[in-house]
């Protein structure tokens, strides 16, 4: 079955302790991308990567890393957590931004105290 | 930057008939638009696209339509079904390689 998996689903950190949010997807697409979801605002794009070792920032990256070491793995780093991260973040894989449909992983709730 | 934004910010439609869902956009360079469908709890799910050079598409029992005179997007939803109550989301891409989200609108369906 095709997806996107986020791991974890749920996280409530400190503030300034080092986090890592997992992404797979096992579409061997191109294209992966991180959002933040805020109520009122919508999906906001954090950091996207077209290929391996290929990354760039989005429209939000401040106090947000990635890394795209393996095609099906494009995790989301945060080094110093603050409260104004707490959000819902999803990761998307795609053949490109403009091919076909974007796939969403089923998102982690992350709050930082 | 681009400006996404949708009109209503809440639909409520009775099962069975057709829904309308509209999107405006700021940017006349935006040539790539897709729809999303977020019910609670999970992640956005494509629905349709659409290229700048069409001003329709179909699918099953959906219809997008893009009139760039206006930078106006719809989403039309025939014979809406208690199933299609979520958020939907339209996205615009203008050339760079990241999309841009509107903030949604959510869809009731009346049983």
């Amino acid at each position: 079955e095709a997806q996107v998996t986020q791991n974890p689903r749920y996280l409530i950190t400190v503030t300034g302790k080092k986090l890592t949010v997992t992404c797979s997807q096992n579409m061997n697409h191109e294209y992966m991308s991180w959002y933040r979801q805020d109520p009122g605002l919508g999906l906001r794009q954090i950091y996207y990567s077209m290929n391996v070792e290929v990354t760039d920032k989005g429209d939000v990256p401040e106090g947000y890393k990635v890394s795209r070491k393996e095609k099906r793995n494009f995790p989301l780093i945060l080094e110093s957590p603050s409260p104004n991260q707490t959000s819902l973040y999803f990761c998307a894989s795609s053949l490109g931004t403009g091919i076909g449909s974007a796939f969403f992983g089923q998102g982690t709730r992350l709050t930082v105290v | 930057g681009e400006s996404v934004g949708l009109h209503l910010p809440t639909l409520s439609v009775q099962e069975g008939d057709n829904s309308i869902i509209n999107c405006a956009y700021s940017n006349s360079a935006s040539d790539y638009f897709i729809w999303y469908k977020q019910e609670s709890g999970k992640g956005p799910q494509f629905i349709i696209d659409i290229r700048s050079n069409m001003d329709k598409r179909q699918g099953q029992r959906v219809t997008v339509l893009l009139n760039k005179t206006v930078k106006h997007l719809s989403l039309q939803i025939a014979a809406t079904q208690p199933g299609d109550s979520a958020v939907y989301f339209c996205a615009e891409k203008a050339g760079a390689n990241n999309l841009f989200f509107g903030t949604g609108t959510r869809l009731t369906v009346i049983p």
